[in-house]
């Protein structure tokens, strides 16, 4: 079982947003600003989309965004793509021993 | 360009021992926290461990923890894994990751590896 939880699929047409929820608690996604976002191709290692909640690293389109309310993050897809078909996975910092947390990930199909 | 490279990776009984290594380049080494995270077969990615850059700062999932030893040599731009009584649930692809930062708090890991197979079976 995954500390934070993710949507275990979600989908959408070319062209549209799509959003991915991560919930966690106040120990983790609700207590601290370091959220980030990673997206996996198949056979792929995973790919960083956005850290400290909603900071894109140089050459991630603006497409991605990221946000936090509460203990819930969310990654927004705008404009969606083919290529954005993906597993994507949350991570925190977490207060506890672990230090770290991944979400269980969701695949996202582009229809 | 950043490069990581895991090696060590391989088949290993229960209860068995491997070593993991990830040669790094590109970046000044020791300016940078580093990870190992885990993906087994067809499952999510799971977290492992954390060092800070001074190597004085580790962390670990409590599923290794008591288990599982990193370390650094910054002298080598070299990352390691010690991974003993090993367990048929610790197979996996293992990734070294390189964070955003010293001390390692952000979860953002901007670089990887791509990973090295570990397969724990009798």
């Amino acid at each position: 079982q995954s500390a934070l939880t993710q949507p275990a699929s979600v989908s959408g047409s070319p062209g549209q947003s799509i959003t991915i929820s991560c919930t966690g608690t106040s120990s983790d996604v609700g207590g601290y600003n370091y959220v980030s976002w990673y997206q996996q191709h198949p056979g792929k290692a995973p790919k960083l989309m956005i850290y400290e909640v909603s900071n894109r690293p140089s050459g991630v389109p603006d497409r991605f965004s990221g946000s936090k309310s509460g203990n819930t993050a969310s990654l927004t897809i705008s404009g969606l793509q083919a290529e954005d078909e993906a597993d994507y996975y949350c991570s925190s910092y977490t207060s506890s021993s672990t230090h770290v947390v991944f979400g269980g990930g969701t695949k996202l199909t582009v229809l | 360009e950043v490069q990581l490279v895991e090696s060590g990776g391989g088949v290993v009984q229960p209860g068995g021992s491997l070593r993991l290594s990830c040669a790094a380049s590109g970046f000044t080494f020791d300016d940078y926290a580093m990870h190992w995270v885990r993906q087994a077969p067809g499952k999510g990615l799971e977290w492992v461990s954390l060092i800070s850059g001074d190597g004085g700062s580790t962390y670990y999932a409590d599923s290794v923890k008591g288990r599982f030893t990193i370390s650094r040599d910054n002298s080598k731009n070299s990352l390691y894994l010690q991974m003993n009584s090993l367990r048929t649930e610790d197979t996996a692809l293992y990734y070294c990751a390189k964070d955003i930062d010293f001390v390692g708090a952000t979860t953002g890991f901007d670089y990887w590896g791509q990973g090295t197979l570990v397969t724990v079976s009798s």
